[in-house]
Parts: C-alpha cells; structure tokens; sequence
C-alpha cells in the first residue's frame, strides 16, 4: 500500500517557480508497475491533470501547462517533484501528488494535498 | 470548460438508484477507458470504477460503471448518505488525460 505526502511552499509569488515533492512510503519509485503524477484543484473547482511518468522515462503533460512544467524523480530519496515556472494567481490550487497501476489515468493512491497560493 | 461534460448536479434520495452521465467525443471516451473518481468533502479523490466498469478492490458493488459510444455513466444503487460527494470521470485524450467538470451528489 503505496502512501504519498506533498510538501513544498505554501505561497509563491507571481511569476515564480512552484516547486513540490512527493515523498512516496510503502513502494519503490523506481518500480516499472506505478505512474507518478500531478493533478491540481483550484479552491472551490474541478480536477485537472498536470501531468504523469513512469519510472522508465515515459513522460506525459497536460498541453496547456507543458511550455511551463517539469516533471523529475530522485530514486535516492524516493520521491517525484514538479516545476511549474511563470506562476500567475490562476496557478492557486490544492496539488495532489498521485500514483497509479498500469495506466495514467488510473489514479490509486492519493497524497493528501498541499494548497499553493501565488500571491506577492 | 471541460473536455468531459458532466452535469454539475444530480441528487436521490435514501435507498433509490441514480446515475450520472459523462459526455466525450472520439478522440478521449470513443476510444479510451472511462475511470470514475469520488471525492468527499476535504479529502483527496478516490478511485471508483476504472476500464470502464471495473471496480477496485474494496468499492461497493452499489458503484458501476457503462460506456456506449463517446458517452459514459456511473450508476449508484441503493443510495446512501455518504454517497454525499462529488464524482469526476476521466480519461485519456491525445496523449493526456481529461476531466470532466464533476458532479456533485446530494442525498436528500
């Protein structure tokens, strides 16, 4: 049983880069069986998809994010992160790390979420 | 808007069955899986049904899943109070993955 805990600045100010890692307990990263991804939540709105990678390099983004994102996995400590450069205050969401078998869009584990807020 | 179309509400009372519908086209639910998610108030989503009709291990079999063509639905039977959520389909379009705009489940 994969458990996964986001951590990272609460606020970013515009036009910085939001950094989270994702410390994944209860499995390896470096794993073939698991995808690694981002999806966010803007208070009070829907789900959308940042973006997903298997340990093997197979990487996907959302199009409309993907100028602005990295995606990068450090098997040492067990972990995934995300870049997303240029923020602006529609960038202000709970950000789930998330990981799932065999298909991206299939979504098993969960972090907890960390609310980012892009303000100056 | 949303790549999926969800209608954004939907309601039942205790007992009785509903079900909500998922609107695609070709290129995501025509020709990809369907996967159902159900979020409770301040919690991270859960995985519901996936390929279609499929359900985790550990989800009620109250919970299924159908698809026909671009469109898809997730049906609850006997509904309950802790059904109370909100409900997003997925799926993968062009090499990315698409989220309708949720659902929210009131039980009256």
């Amino acid at each position: 049983q994969l458990q996964l805990q986001e951590s990272g600045p609460g606020l970013v100010k515009p036009s910085e880069t939001l950094s989270l890692t994702c410390t994944v307990s209860g499995g390896s990263i470096s794993s073939g069986s698991y995808s690694w991804g981002w999806i966010r939540q803007p208070p009070g709105k829907g789900l959308e998809w940042i973006g997903s990678m298997f340990y093997s390099g197979t990487t996907y983004y959302n199009p409309s994010l993907k100028s602005r994102v990295t995606m990068s996995v450090d098997t040492s400590k067990n972990q995934f992160s995300l870049k997303l450069s240029s923020v602006t205050a529609a960038d202000t969401a709970v950000y789930y790390c998330a990981s799932g078998v065999a298909d991206f869009e299939r979504i098993d584990y969960w972090g907890q979420g960390t609310l980012v807020t892009v303000s100056s | 808007q949303s790549v999926l179309t969800q209608p954004p509400s939907a309601s039942g009372t205790p007992g009785q069955r509903v079900t909500i519908s998922c609107s695609g086209s070709s290129s995501n639910i025509g020709s990809n899986y369907v996967y159902w998610y159900q979020q409770l108030p301040g919690t991270a989503p859960k995985l519901l049904i996936y390929r279609n009709n499929q359900r985790p291990s550990g989800v009620p079999d109250r919970f299924s899943g159908s698809k026909s063509g671009t469109s898809a639905s997730l049906a609850i039977s006997g509904l309950r109070s802790e059904d109370e959520a909100d409900y997003y389909c997925a799926a993968w379009d062009d090499s990315h993955v698409v989220f309708g705009g949720g659902t929210k489940l009131t039980v009256l």
